[in-house]
């Protein structure tokens, strides 16, 4: 099955930097990936997404690479905020068979003013 | 269309007792899911139903465990004679194209804000 592994485990920047999360994944069958953001106590919910046909997106301070090849993907956040501040998470699925999420272990990101 | 709901929200039950949730998804979104996360964890899958058909089921889905969809509509997820490990936020969520206005996209899956299950 797929495996997806996430770094770093924590993330401290200063209001203004930018943020980098990436991950890497097993299956080359996957073909989205979405990132998550997650509150405390709160549901994950989808901040962007990108399919594997595509290189890169962007939404905003939000972008997301996808390097096939080497099957890692990134999430970057520019010009970072305090309420930036959550648990981030990456996913991998195979739009096909249009079943589970795996999951990354989580970013905790803290932007500090 | 308030999103996937779940309820209940919060679960204290002693160790032995039997528990219930219920989600109800995202209305005519077909797929439904249930995950499971606990504190520092990402979710992890528990089981998948397409309409009222359940479809894939996890390892880590004991035979404690049973989720049903009888209808294709709300689904529930019981857990029979709770051990503490079962402690975690049970999260549903949903996928399809759907929803009141139909602006769902079809392959974003949507969770519900999650029941928090404590098993003492």
């Amino acid at each position: 099955g797929e495996n997806v592994e996430q770094h770093p485990s924590t993330l401290s920047v200063q209001e203004g930097d930018s943020a980098v999360i990436k991950c890497t994944y097993s299956d080359s069958a996957s073909n989205y990936f979405p990132w998550y953001k997650q509150e405390l106590g709160k549901r994950p919910q989808l901040i962007i997404d990108i399919r594997s046909n595509v290189g890169e997106k962007k939404d905003q301070r939000i972008a997301v690479t996808l390097n096939k090849t080497a099957k890692h993907f990134s999430l970057h956040i520019t010009e970072t905020q305090p309420e930036d501040s959550a648990v981030y998470f990456c996913a991998a699925t195979t739009l096909a068979t249009a079943s589970k999420l795996t999951f990354g272990t989580g970013t905790r990101l803290q932007v500090t003013l | 269309d308030t999103g996937v709901s779940q309820n209940p929200r919060h679960k204290i039950t002693k160790r032995g007792q039997n528990v219930t949730f219920r989600c109800d998804p995202i209305s005519e979104h077909n797929r439904l899911y249930w995950y499971r996360q606990t504190l520092g964890q990402g979710p992890e899958f528990l089981t998948y139903f397409q309409n009222e058909a359940q479809l894939e089921k996890s390892r880590l889905l004991s035979d404690r465990f049973s989720a049903e969809r009888p209808k294709g509509s709300f689904s529930t997820l019981e857990i029979q004679r709770t051990e503490q490990g079962d402690s975690a936020m049970y999260l549903c969520a949903s996928s399809g194209i759907g929803g009141i206005p139909r602006v769902y996209n079809g392959n974003t899956i949507y969770f519900g804000e999650g029941s928090w299950l404590t098993v003492v």
